[in-house]
């Protein structure tokens, strides 16, 4: 298997609403991230997590609140969002944070979101 | 402030022409450069550059990095149709973290 899933694949939320992102990867990477793509600009690092640990918040709203129950899943709980926070929401994962092996990250194909 | 700059940011061309990408950067704790592809969905991998005045090839693409003056190119020779897209360099530090640049639209004509 080498691919990242992510689930769902559209998603409409108001802003009362809670809902979770999920993604899922099984060629046993052990960093896994989270972007979020407006249109026509290039994806924003929100976190990352290695070795199932959070390693970076590019300072992120509390609204949005990561979450990596093992090596293999990622989700991102959604709460009170703003109409502005809809995006193209992508998960990506590498194999070795911090080792010296080929590192290039594979994305998911993202989760579009639209808060209304 | 570590940033990423991409030129063209957008470009057309006809099918069959070469097209040079260009991308600089300023960082800290650099430790890898990347290029990707994005067409409409997510962006797929396409080169890691680590060391100076390697080349890197795939088909009709390739890619070269100088560290000593912070910059990569990213050759298309022979552009098809199938090329149009918006093509992403980012570069990776040392904590893992990935920062894009703007990236370079590109447009090839029949």
């Amino acid at each position: 298997d080498t691919e990242v899933t992510q689930t769902p694949k559209h998603l409409v939320m108001g802003m009362t609403n809670k809902k979770s992102l999920k993604c899922e990867q099984h060629m046993g990477h052990r960093a896994m991230y989270w972007y979020k793509q407006k249109a026509k600009k290039p994806p924003e690092l929100m976190f990352v997590y290695s070795y199932e640990k959070l390693s970076i918040n590019e300072s992120v709203p509390s609204r949005f609140s990561p979450e990596c129950p093992n090596s293999s899943l990622l989700n991102l709980h959604l709460h009170a969002l703003q109409p502005e926070d809809s995006a193209l929401y992508l998960c990506a994962s590498s194999q070795d944070p911090s080792g010296t092996s080929s590192n290039e990250q594979f994305f998911g194909p993202g989760t579009r979101l639209t808060v209304l | 402030e570590d940033k990423v700059v991409q030129s063209p940011l957008s470009l057309v061309v006809h099918e069959g022409d070469t097209v040079t990408l260009n991308c600089s950067y300023e960082v800290t704790n650099f430790r890898s450069l990347l290029w990707y592809k994005q067409e409409k969905k997510a962006p797929t991998f396409l080169f890691m550059l680590t060391s100076s005045g390697i080349e890197k090839k795939s088909g009709r693409l390739s890619s070269i990095l100088d560290k000593k003056e912070l910059f990569s190119i990213l050759n298309i020779t022979a552009t098809q149709t199938g090329d149009s897209a918006v093509y992403l360099c980012a570069y990776k530090t040392s904590y893992d973290k990935v920062i894009f640049g703007p990236g370079t639209s590109l447009s090839v004509i029949p």
